[in-house]
């Protein structure tokens, strides 16, 4: 019984191109999130959403588009993907004393 | 603006000792939270212990306690009677009060544990 499930493991894709990350939670949490770990295993957070609005953008540039169809899922696409794109994507979902992340999604852009 | 910090960037600890990871911040927030992950080689962010800066006790979850300092706003992972799976890179993390940050984490550099045997 998966808490906190991301879809793809690992992306491998070519400069340019377009690719999204889904993600979803079965813990009933009203608030999701999206963070990036960078080669250096600094994480830091990109977006949240709390029941399926937008609450955090980190600066993110906006080929970044988080999408909440509903409070359980939190997709993110990435457009003209680039080098710097490169690192480990997690979900996560939770409240004020708890956050449990999904497994990351190792994104590598050739 | 909110930082933590890690001081320690990697340590060796012997099987079955304790070991204490340090982790200080800084946030001029009243209401605060301290989280403290665990990441294996395998890659997966495990949720270890949580403190709320109103908390009266020190956190303890099993192995993990974390002993709060909250005016040397110190909050450090002590890990009791170490064994071989504890090697990992583990991270502290503080979110800030839910109105003005929703529950965002931020992170510290994290320290990388590796248990002898």
């Amino acid at each position: 019984d998966t808490a906190v499930s991301q879809t793809p493991k690992y992306l491998v894709t070519q400069m340019g191109n377009d690719k999204s990350i889904k993600c979803e939670q079965n813990l009933g949490h009203d608030t999701m999130y999206w963070y990036k770990q960078d080669s250096k295993k600094f994480l830091k957070i990109m977006f949240s959403y709390n029941n399926k609005e937008l609450i955090i953008n980190e600066t993110v540039p906006n080929r970044f588009s988080p999408k909440s169809p509903d409070k359980a899922h939190l997709n993110l696409h990435i457009n003209s993907l680039e080098l710097g794109d490169s690192a480990v994507y997690f979900c996560a979902s939770g409240t004020t004393d708890t956050q449990y992340f999904g497994p990351g999604t190792r994104l590598t852009v050739l | 603006a909110q930082k933590i910090t890690q001081t320690q960037p990697g340590m060796f600890v012997q099987e079955k000792e304790a070991v204490t990871l340090d982790c200080t911040y800084d946030t001029s927030d009243p209401s605060y939270g301290l989280f403290w992950y665990k990441q294996p080689s395998s890659g997966e962010m495990i949720f270890l212990i949580y403190q709320g800066s109103y908390d009266q006790q020190n956190a303890t979850e099993g192995r993990y306690s974390l002993n709060f300092q909250k005016a040397r706003k110190s909050a450090n992972l002590v890990i009791s009677a170490s064994q071989l799976g504890d090697s990992a890179m583990y991270f502290c993390a503080m979110r800030n009060t839910p109105s003005t940050a929703g529950n965002k984490l931020t992170f510290g550099g994290g320290t990388r544990v590796l248990v002898k045997p």
